[in-house]
């Protein structure tokens, strides 16, 4: 099945610093979303991708959608302590399904 | 904006115990909603789409006899875990499509976390 590799699996940053992550697939994918998690609860979207070579901020965040559609990267910017937690980047793809595929997280610890 | 809730938010049972854990969309209808499965420290695994009105759909390696979905409403779907066994503890996240948005994203509930003793 569709697979998406996610890195780093895991960070350890000092608070200020900015932070760079990224998911590549083998496949084509037409809606990138990048979510956050934290211990015992559920994903929250942090910013939707549905056009090749978007751009998109929230707030501290960026996050870009691939020309070639198989890859998309987050930035975090002057991250702060309540910055930690895990990421995920998830990916939709051509068919129409609604399924969505996701990385396998990426750990951020930032230090105060 | 769109929540998604789920109950309970954790659950002990027995093993060969069944337990039904729900999933609402508070404030938008949803044709769609989706069951997922996560390991700890590892990442979602979907288990099976949910169609209001029509039977679910499972993944490969799902048993869609014990993992029992019900989508009987534009706002609310049920996985009945049945039989359960201490390799079926894991955390169960729902998520719901707003029907009105097309391809909005998908919203996640806080998810449940079953442990079967």
């Amino acid at each position: 099945g569709q697979q998406l590799n996610q890195s780093p699996q895991s960070m350890f940053i000092q608070e200020g610093e900015d932070v760079s992550m990224n998911c590549t697939s083998s496949s084509i994918f037409n809606t990138w979303l990048w979510y956050k998690q934290d211990p015992g609860e559920g994903p929250v979207l942090l910013i939707a991708l549905y056009k090749a070579g978007e751009l998109t901020s929230n707030g501290r965040l960026t996050a870009q959608f691939g020309i070639t559609r198989k890859d998309s990267f987050l930035n975090i910017s002057a991250s702060i302590p309540s910055d930690v937690g895990i990421y995920f980047c998830a990916g939709r793809n051509q068919g129409g399904s609604e399924k969505l595929v996701f990385g396998k997280g990426t750990k951020l610890t930032v230090n105060p | 904006g769109a929540v998604v809730s789920q109950h309970p938010s954790w659950v002990i049972c027995k093993s060969g115990t069944s337990v039904k854990i729900e999933c609402r969309s508070l404030d938008f209808q949803a044709t769609t909603m989706f069951w997922y499965r996560q390991f700890p420290k590892q990442s979602l695994m979907l288990m099976a789409t949910s169609n209001e009105g029509s039977k679910a759909t499972y993944e490969q390696g799902v048993e869609k006899d014990k993992f029992l979905i019900n989508h009987a409403s534009l706002t609310l779907s049920t996985l009945t875990v049945t039989s359960a066994h201490p390799e079926d503890s894991s955390f169960y996240i729902c998520s719901a499509r707003d029907k009105k948005t097309g391809i909005s994203p998908l919203h996640f509930g806080n998810g449940t976390r079953l442990t079967v003793t």
